[in-house]
């Protein structure tokens, strides 16, 4: 089956440290986001990839890095200098960046930093 | 992205059929319409979505008003599966990225 795979579902670090949550498609989408969701809120643009080894800042990349070396891989890394790291993070994907494509979901990271 | 309004919560009998009703007076002549569900702790599922002619799918029915400033997403027969927070979508072309920005949604209960 075609579909978005996101790990860990859930992951713990202590602060001040770097952790990468991990994204894979197979749906052959040249377009991949990151999306950050706070409870009872929507969601938040952190970076997103039109193609390989290209990729740019959404609205909260301070504190996030990505790289997207495969098509099919866009991995997300959470630094020490992102504040409030806690969250649901959600990696998506879609044909492409165009409004009338569809986006497609993994199943999310739950992030906890204490 | 262009303001959506949605009911907060409705209600729904399974097996029925549901209508989920979404109002975007300022939409522009290229905003999509797209519909997406959340259940909790799950990633947002995509539902369907259209420009200006009704759109069916194997999910449910998009019915779009003529003068696009409305649009209702249709469960043809509610299961207790279709239970989540249902959000409406405005998505432009900005020329950089078409983000999704989700507002409160609206909350689907299915009872037996």
């Amino acid at each position: 089956d075609g579909g978005i795979t996101q790990s860990p579902k859930y992951l713990f670090r202590k602060e001040g440290q770097n952790v990468t949550l991990s994204c894979e498609q197979n749906l052959n989408h040249d377009a991949m986001y990151w999306y950050r969701q706070d409870p009872g809120q929507g969601l938040r643009l952190i970076y997103y990839s039109q193609i390989v080894n290209d990729f740019q800042k959404g609205d909260i990349a301070e504190g996030y890095s990505v790289s997207r070396e495969k098509k099919e891989s866009f991995p997300l890394t959470v630094t020490s200098a992102q504040k409030n790291p806690t969250a649901f993070y959600l990696c998506a994907s879609s044909l492409g960046l165009a409004p009338g494509y569809e986006q497609y979901f993994g199943p999310g990271t739950r992030l906890t930093v204490t | 992205d262009a303001k959506t309004t949605q009911p907060n919560s409705m209600e729904s009998n399974e097996e029925e059929p549901v209508h989920l009703p979404c109002n975007h007076s300022t939409i522009s002549g290229t905003d999509y319409i797209h519909w997406y569900r959340q259940l909790p702790s799950q990633g947002p599922e995509y539902v369907i979505h259209g420009l200006t002619s009704n759109v069916n799918n194997r999910m449910a029915s998009l019915a779009i008003a003529e003068d696009r400033k409305s649009s209702t997403l249709i469960l043809h027969r509610a299961t207790l599966r279709d239970a989540a927070v249902y959000y409406c979508i405005l998505r432009d072309w900005t020329g950089t990225a078409s983000k999704l920005t989700f507002g409160t949604g609206t909350r689907l209960q299915v009872t037996l």
